[in-house]
């Protein structure tokens, strides 16, 4: 019972380097996202798809791309990293529809020398 | 958007009392909210959840209450262990967007 998986789990990166994380589901979810995780800051929403094909803009998605061409693959992308993306990145998933739970795969962490 | 504050940013408590954490929201549009326990190195896990028109909900030790009108609504843990020491965050949803709060560190000393 796979759920959201995500690879890398660690990576370290030089400022300017572009890289892509990826994440795959296997529960059939039409909601995906990602977060990232910083001290102090909670949680906070960079991207969603609530389906194949359909990809919105979170809170924070300056330099972070993604795409949807799957239901079970929403890879997020770093075109050119700088320092402050170095954050712990978390993708989830949800069925499609309000007030269902989102799952969390087990993060990646990332630093952007 | 949604706001969502969460209060302490630490808690510590004596093995087996009890473990108290509040979050308030500002939308009042938000109709799902659910805790997340996250333990080091993992991803955030549910817990518990409650939709807007419930106003309790309690799955053995762990309880949730949600005051519509005053938009808060807070975590209980009863009878606390030590492997109830983890980072619980709470989160907002008026549907697919999801607004979290900034954790509680809650350790339990045994």
């Amino acid at each position: 019972n796979a759920g959201v998986t995500q690879t890398p789990k660690f990576q370290v990166l030089k400022t300017g380097q572009s890289m892509t994380l990826q994440c795959a589901q296997d529960m059939n979810h039409e909601y995906m996202s990602w977060y990232r995780q910083d001290p102090g800051m909670g949680l906070r929403l960079i991207h969603y798809s609530v389906g194949a094909g359909i990809t919105d803009q979170g809170e924070v998605p300056n330099g972070y791309n993604v795409s949807r061409s799957t239901t079970e693959d929403f890879p997020l992308r770093l075109l050119s990293a700088a320092p402050s993306q170095t954050s712990v990145y978390f993708c989830a998933s949800s069925p499609h529809s309000s007030g269902n739970t989102i799952y969390f795969g087990e993060g990646s962490w990332l630093t952007v020398v | 958007g949604e706001n969502v504050e969460q209060h302490p940013s630490t808690l510590s408590v004596q093995e087996g009392d009890s473990a108290v954490i509040k979050c308030t929201y500002s939308d009042s549009a938000s109709n799902y909210f659910p805790w997340y326990k996250q333990e080091l190195g993992k991803g955030p896990q549910l817990i518990i959840d409650i939709r807007s028109n419930v106003g309790e909900k309690k799955d053995q030790r762990i309880a949730v209450t949600l005051n519509k009108t005053a938009k808060h609504f807070s975590l209980h843990i009863t009878e606390t262990q030590p492997e109830d020491s983890a980072v619980y965050f709470c989160a907002a949803s008026t549907g697919n967007q999801f607004y979290f709060g900034t954790g509680t560190s809650l350790t339990v000393i045994p």
